[in-house]
This record gives C-alpha cells, sequence and structure tokens, in this order.
C-alpha cells in the first residue's frame, strides 16, 4: 500500500480554519485520496475524496497537489466537534479496504 | 439514511470462550469489512467479503473466521477469546460497482474479555 504521512496532533481555535496537510510520494496513478476523520469511541467517519481535482462538499474541502504528491484537508470553520484523528488514506477503489496509518489529532480550542 | 448496523454494541466474554459479532451493511451494499481497533490503536484491517465470498484478508487471527451470507450480511465469529481480544470491532460496507467508492463505517461492538 502507498504510505502516507501526516503530522502526528494538531491545534486550532474554534471557528477558524483548519489545513490539514499529508505527503504520498508514493502515490499511483489509480490512487483515490481518502480522508476519514474518528471522534473518540466511534467509528471512522467518512469526509472527502478525490483522484486528482480539488473537491468541496458540506463538511470539507480537498485541495489536491498537481503532481499529486501531497493533499490537504481544510475545515473551513472548525468547531469543537471537529476535535478528531483524521485520517489520510489511498485507496485504488473497487472493494479494497482502507488502511489506516498513525492520523492527525486536531484539537480545537473555544 | 440508513447506516452499518451492527450488534451487539457490547458484549463481555471469559478467556478461552467464543464470541459472534454481527453486521448489517447498508442496503444494496455488496461488499463487507471487518476492522479490529484496540485501546489507543489505530483500526486494523481484519478481513473483507464481496459477494459471498473472502475477498481481502488483513491481519486476521487464525482463531477468528467470518463469513458473508445471502442477505449480505456477515459474521465474526472469534474462538479460544484472549485478553488481547478486548478492542472495538467495527464493520464498515461499500457497493464496488466503481472505483473512488465511499466505504461507511458502522458504530462498533465493544468487545471485553475478562
Amino acid at each position: 500500500d502507498a504510505k502516507t504521512t501526516q503530522p502526528n496532533s494538531m491545534e486550532s481555535n474554534e471557528e477558524e480554519p483548519v489545513h490539514l496537510p499529508c505527503n504520498h510520494s508514493t502515490i499511483s496513478g489509480t490512487d483515490y485520496i481518502h480522508w476519514y476523520r474518528q471522534l473518540p469511541s466511534q467509528g471512522p467517519e467518512y469526509v472527502i475524496h478525490g483522484l486528482t481535482s480539488n473537491v468541496n462538499n458540506r463538511m470539507a474541502s480537498l485541495a489536491i497537489a498537481e503532481d499529486r504528491k501531497s493533499s490537504t484537508l481544510i475545515l473551513h470553520r472548525a468547531t469543537l466537534r471537529d476535535a478528531a484523528v483524521y485520517y489520510c488514506i489511498l485507496r485504488d477503489g473497487g472493494n479494497t479496504p482502507l488502511v489506516f496509518g498513525k492520523g492527525t489529532r486536531l484539537s480545537v480550542i473555544a | 439514511a440508513a447506516g452499518v448496523i451492527q450488534s451487539p454494541r457490547h458484549l463481555i466474554k471469559e478467556k478461552r470462550e467464543t464470541a459472534t459479532l454481527k453486521c448489517y451493511p447498508i442496503p444494496r451494499h455488496d461488499t463487507v469489512y471487518w476492522y479490529q481497533q484496540g485501546p489507543g490503536q489505530d483500526p486494523q484491517f481484519l478481513i473483507s467479503f464481496y459477494e459471498k465470498m473472502q475477498s481481502d484478508k488483513g491481519s486476521i487471527p487464525d482463531r477468528f473466521s467470518a463469513q458473508q451470507f445471502s442477505d449480505y450480511h456477515s459474521e465474526l465469529n472469534m474462538s479460544s477469546l484472549e485478553l488481547g481480544d478486548s478492542a472495538l470491532y467495527f464493520c464498515a460496507s461499500s457497493f464496488k460497482i466503481r472505483a473512488g467508492n465511499t466505504i461507511y463505517f458502522g458504530e462498533g461492538s465493544w468487545l471485553t474479555v475478562v
């Protein structure tokens, strides 16, 4: 599996934007970039995914570098409910399972 | 919208006993995945099924087995339980048909082995 690298932890103030980086220099052409988050004692929750172009949904935006070797998850206005572990995962689709790495623990300060 | 349903939500078993966890995928989803998450750990992939056939295999112990039934629900059977099997077990489901599909997770089943 292609590997991703994320900071162990990040901190943000409430109602400010948060940019969560992810490096994936060995990404293959068929790998989608998926972001999931996990709140304590809950199942991982889908956030967003993309292949080449930037993506937006009601939860977040995903900015993908032109060479696809890195990406950034953008939360436009962090809330206390956004405090979670965020995982950046490469997956080539079909029924390939998600393989979780270490993720970034996001803390949101009121 | 209907989500992935797991049962039971909590289970307490003694060492060397057997436990069975059940998973009901989102309607029309054809692929089921099982994950194990120990305390302070990241989710670890165990096994997956597509159209009732094993699809991928991860770090599932030999003491564990799983299957997917004709109605697409899945069961994870765990035998000769050990203290180290205490964990949160997640089931997830997806619809295979196209690349970039999304996997959705259930809320998990807490297994405590005493």
